[in-house]
């Protein structure tokens, strides 16, 4: 089968760094990607990796580790606009379908 | 450009009764997929249409339903609902099938079933 373990709730004070992990089993893997969804909101895209490595927008970065069937969101310089719930997401099995870990609620504190 | 949009946004129905929920996806997009998010479930795929045609579905039985317009517009249908059906359904557009993940998701209709 397919699941995505990430920690249920972080918190963390403002101007700090923190990293939210993503671990994950499926078959036919083609990427983890990031969605941040504040209370009463629609989920909104962050970042996509298909390969090893870091990727950088702004305050976040994502990283993907194949081998480890791993990744990591990390976000920088904490606000508190950053409190919301953060989703990973691969796209795999047989269908290809789009499956989320369950996310990580992040509360900033001033 | 206008974003997604679904409606209705709150609905109460009862249970043994049927919904359906439409959705409008960004201009340009043809993709639309569905999910049920729960508190205890989280974000569940549901179906993904393109073109006017089921291209994937999730592990949800039959009484959930969909369809896509030509225009790409989308809806879904529950018949016989249950207490369980309770959720928060959004829909997501995203321009093509191609293995992007960047999908817009529309804000989601609420759905209590009494």
């Amino acid at each position: 089968g397919q699941s995505l373990e990430q920690p249920s709730e972080v918190t963390a004070v403002e101007g700090a760094i923190v990293q939210i992990n993503c671990t994950y089993q499926t078959s036919g893997f083609y990427g983890l990607s990031w969605y941040q969804q504040h209370d009463g909101g629609a989920p909104t895209f962050l970042s996509y990796n298909a390969l090893d490595g870091l990727e950088e927008t702004g305050r976040f970065s994502s990283f993907l580790s194949r081998s480890d069937s791993y990744g990591y969101l990390l976000l920088q310089e904490l606000q508190m606009k950053d409190s919301a719930s953060y989703f990973c997401a691969v796209r795999g099995g047989s269908q290809g379908n789009l499956i989320f870990g369950k996310g990580t609620k992040l509360s900033v504190k001033p | 450009k206008a974003g997604v949009t679904q409606t209705p946004r709150y609905l109460i129905k009862t249970r043994g009764q049927q919904v359906t929920l439409s959705c409008s996806p960004i201009s340009g997009h043809r993709s639309v997929s569905w999910y049920q998010q729960t508190p205890g479930q989280g974000l569940q795929f549901l179906f993904e249409y393109f073109s006017e045609t089921q291209r994937n579905k999730g592990n949800f039985p039959g009484r959930f339903s969909g369809r896509q317009f030509s225009n790409s517009r989308s809806e879904m249908n529950v018949s016989t609902l249950e207490l369980g059906d309770s959720a928060l359904y959004l829909c997501a557009s995203r321009k093509d099938r191609g293995l992007s993940y960047e999908q817009y998701f529309g804000p989601g209709t609420r759905l209590t079933v009494t």
